[in-house]
């Protein structure tokens, strides 16, 4: 298994500009969670979907964040417009269940907002 | 390269036991170490974290942790556990190599015993 895939690596963009993250979770994982990690706040829970449909997105810093899971292979997270305090670490997780089954992180997305 | 090792993939405690949760790290430069908890249905919530300072830090449900630089151990611990802690615990170290990124460990899973 590939295990979950992000796109770009790296997005450089100025401000005002619209940007589109990536995800592809693992195949059979009906749990998807996007993060943003900065150095001082570490790791935030930004929203999170079961089976396709957003359960908790009382992550999501602002509306100009949005969040979609059209299927079960694919999830987007779209900043519009960027602002520089956007620049960060953006992770997509997924994982089985909704026990304690281990979460699975894609390699995440470098995002600078200039 | 920056790296985690959290020793012990399970642990069982008794209800109002104390705990501990083994932590190592290897970092070039001064770490930023974090704590997150991965309850079940939820996703990584931050506990606590150290950047700087007073090497042992307090953070949330009664959890904390001790930096200890010339064992390159940041371990999490309470002194009573309630049943409501089992979960799955991840230590992870970042700072300003590698743009922030942070490096997690594998987890530990914590079962709480009545």
């Amino acid at each position: 298994d590939a295990g979950v895939i992000q796109s770009p690596r790296h997005e450089v963009t100025e401000m005002g500009q619209e940007v589109t993250l990536r995800c592809k979770p693992i195949s059979g994982h009906n749990s998807l969670f996007w993060y943003r990690q900065t150095m001082m706040r570490g790791l935030e829970l930004l929203i999170y979907f079961n089976n396709n449909v957003p359960i908790d997105d009382s992550g999501m810093p602002e509306d100009r964040f949005s969040a979609k899971m059209p299927n079960a292979s694919f999830s987007t997270l779209k900043i519009q417009p960027s602002e520089p305090r956007d620049s960060a670490v953006y992770f997509c997780a997924s994982r089985t269940g909704t026990g304690i089954e281990k979460l699975f992180f894609g390699s995440g997305t470098q995002l600078s907002v200039l | 390269a920056q790296s985690v090792t959290q020793p012990d993939i399970h642990i069982t405690v008794s209800e109002g036991a104390s705990l501990e949760l083994r932590c190592n790290y290897s970092y070039g430069a001064t770490p930023y170490l974090f704590w997150y908890v991965q309850s079940p249905g939820q996703g990584l919530q931050l506990l606590l974290k150290y950047f700087s300072g007073d090497t042992l830090v307090q953070g949330i449900k009664g959890f904390e942790a001790e930096f200890k630089r010339s064992q390159s151990s940041f371990n999490l611990r309470k002194p009573s556990v309630h049943w409501s802690d089992a979960a799955e615990y991840f230590c992870a170290v970042g700072g300003a190599l590698n743009a922030g990124k942070s490096t997690f460990g594998d987890g530990t899973t914590l079962t709480v015993k009545p």
